[in-house]
């Protein structure tokens, strides 16, 4: 069985703040894949990274960076120099390598940055 | 690139009628498709996926004659709620997989539509 963890229901930063979300998965098999995705209010999901379980290197694009380490089964996703524009919900999201992909995602955070 | 679309983006309807909504890629073939439901603050849970030219394979709970779902191309899936009530009024979000190189990793991504909010009077 799969499951991904995201303990921050809510977390509320002031513009210009750091912010680290946090994610934990679950999973037996060798060959998996984790994502996050972004849910501003308008709904849609916005995919932001896909990380393959054999490459442990961290990831940075502009202010976002990831960490994955999988001896801990993270993968924390940092917002630097937070703006009121990506106040969103945030999923972490795990896929094993079965043939359809399936996602199962975490429950998400709430990010509210505020001005 | 990695465009989906959905249509309606928003539907009201009475108790009993169907309910069609439609989930394109638009710049990619999808060789499987995804169809959720999200409550208010809540997280994705996955109704049914659908591959291209076969039946889709409902998740445990998913009633597959309420919620019939057909991929009739690479390009197409629809979600039909049958009679619907308002008990099924919910924002139905689709996915597509995209079928490229596997080697690029891209076939291993979900790319989601718009959603829509169905409200059932």
């Amino acid at each position: 069985a799969q499951k991904v963890t995201q303990a921050q229901t809510e977390i509320s930063v002031v513009e210009k703040e750091d912010v680290t979300l946090d994610c934990v998965y679950e999973t037996r098999d060798t060959t998996y894949y984790l994502f996050w995705y972004k849910q501003p209010p308008s709904g849609e999901l916005v995919f932001l990274i896909r990380r393959n379980s054999f490459d442990e290197q961290n990831e940075i694009s502009g202010r976002y960076s990831w960490n994955f380490q999988k001896s801990t089964s993270s993968f924390n996703f940092t917002i630097t120099a937070s703006q009121v524009v990506d106040s969103a919900v945030y999923f972490c999201a795990l896929a094993y390598s079965g043939s359809a992909r399936q996602l199962t995602f975490g429950s998400g955070t709430q990010l509210t940055v505020l001005p | 690139g990695a465009v989906v679309s959905q249509h309606p983006s928003r539907v009201i309807c009475k108790s009993g009628t169907s309910v069609k909504i439609e989930c394109r890629s638009l710049d990619f073939q999808a060789t499987t498709m995804f169809w959720y439901r999200q409550f208010p603050k809540q997280s994705l849970m996955l109704m049914a996926t659908s591959n291209e030219g076969s039946k889709a394979t409902y998740e445990q709970g998913v009633e597959k004659d309420k919620f019939l779902i057909n991929h009739a191309s690479l390009t197409l899936s629809t979600l039909t709620v049958t009679s619907a009530h308002p008990e099924d009024s919910s924002f139905y979000i689709c996915s597509a997989r995209d079928r490229g190189p596997a080697l690029a990793g891209a076939g291993e991504t979900q790319y989601f539509g718009p959603g829509t909010r169905l409200l059932v009077l």
